[in-house]
This record gives C-alpha cells, structure tokens and sequence, in this order.
C-alpha cells in the first residue's frame, strides 16, 4: 500500500488523553515518525522510532505500533497541544516516503 | 544552533523553472541525508524529494519524478530542488528537511525543518 490513514479531527478534554492512529501497510516494516504543526508554522518533530522523543518534547507524547497501525499518545492534554498532527514514514518499497492526511487536534 | 533556511520561492508562469536553495547550519551537512516536503494551501504535507548525504542517491514522488531535482553541494552546505514545467498544482510552501540518521536517508523521520519559503504557480 502506498498510503497512511489518519482520522480527519480528533478532540479531548482538557487535562485528559488522547491517541491518534495512523494506518498503512509500510508500518508492518518502517516505523512510524509523527510532526506537530500549528497554524503558520512548519512541523515540529515529536516522536520517532520505536518511542522515542527528541530534546524538548514533552514526555505526556509517546508513540506505539502494532501491526499496520501506529499512534500518538498524549497522556493530559495540555491547550498547547491542539494543532494538526502528521504520521510519516517510508513506503513499502523503502524508495518513497508517505504522510499521513493529518489529524486536527480539538483540545476541549 | 541547528538551521534550515530556504529560499527561491515565487511566483511562476505554468510551465516555468524555479530553483529553490536550503542553507544549512549547526551541523555537518555532508553527514546527513535531506528532505524536500511540500504542503499546498490549506492541505497536508506532501513529501517531494530525498537525496542520501554522500556519493548521492537520489528518490522523488511520482508527483514531481522527472520534472524535479534534487542536488546539493556539501562545500556550501546547501541543499537545492530545481523545478522545471511547473504546473497549478505544485503551488504549495516547500520545506526542506534534515533526516534523523547519518548516511541516511534512514528510518526515523526528520527533525529539522526550515520555515519554508512559498512557490506560486499562476497564469
């Protein structure tokens, strides 16, 4: 498959916790990487590898795979937090890379 | 720090050229394969184009393969996409994008990103 399904829009209680999925075929093989993008600024890196966070982000983001699905935790959503979340991750043939179609964030 | 900053965006003819350059800071460019993302108004990312850190291999979307390329020269530290017969619909900000691994491109993604800079597409 050469596609990442993301749900449109996702929303959560303040203070409560939230996953966002992410689906297609490649992530049986690639891992999964997953971006923050708030309006009018570019993506910022939030989660890679098995469950791994860059410098900075905070530890209430983490990410999980099983199968063809990945996910994006967030354990008490923070105001913070709402933006658009983007899954990235090789193609099945490892010669392209693919994004998922985002998922807006409602932080209630 | 660690910077991408872009640049050569504007505004084009259907069918022209652009050459979009992505300045690299903070870190040893040479090492490291490089991404060019693109994102169309109101719409989601879009990978476009990768290219590994040495003797360059090189990988596009069907979107763009055989119109876009992507190079770089690591005395300049600089990453570029050339864009010929640009069509309506490569109207987007295009980010370029530094890859996690060394001798990359690898599997973990890109964690850094430039600011973008705005190509337009219009008769």
């Amino acid at each position: 498959s050469s596609e990442l399904t993301q749900d449109p829009a996702v929303s959560v209680a303040l203070g409560q916790t939230v996953r966002i999925t992410c689906q297609g075929d490649s992530l049986r093989t690639f891992y999964a990487s997953w971006y923050q993008q708030k309006p009018g600024q570019a993506p910022l890196f939030v989660i890679y590898g098995e469950n791994n966070r860059p410098s900075g982000i905070p530890d209430r983001f983490s990410g999980s795979t099983s199968g063809n699905t990945a996910s994006l935790t967030i354990t008490g959503a923070q105001a913070e937090d709402e933006a658009d979340y983007y899954c990235n991750s090789r193609d099945s043939s490892g010669n392209h890379w693919l994004f998922g179609g985002g998922t807006k964030l409602t932080v209630l | 720090q660690v910077q991408l900053v872009e640049s050569g965006g504007g505004v084009v003819q259907p069918g022209g050229s652009l050459r979009l350059s992505c300045a690299a800071s903070g870190f040893t460019f040479s090492s490291f394969a490089m991404h060019w993302v693109r994102q169309a108004p109101g719409k989601g990312l879009e990978w476009v184009a990768a290219i590994s850190s040495e003797t360059p291999k090189k990988y596009y979307a069907d979107s763009v393969n055989g119109r876009f390329t992507i190079f770089r020269d690591n005395s300049k530290d600089t990453l570029y996409l050339q864009m010929n017969s640009l069509r309506v619909e490569d109207t987007a900000v295009f980010y370029c994008a530094k890859d996690v691994e060394s001798s990359g491109p690898g599997n973990y993604g890109m964690n850094v990103w430039g600011q973008g800079t705005t190509v337009t597409v219009s008769s």
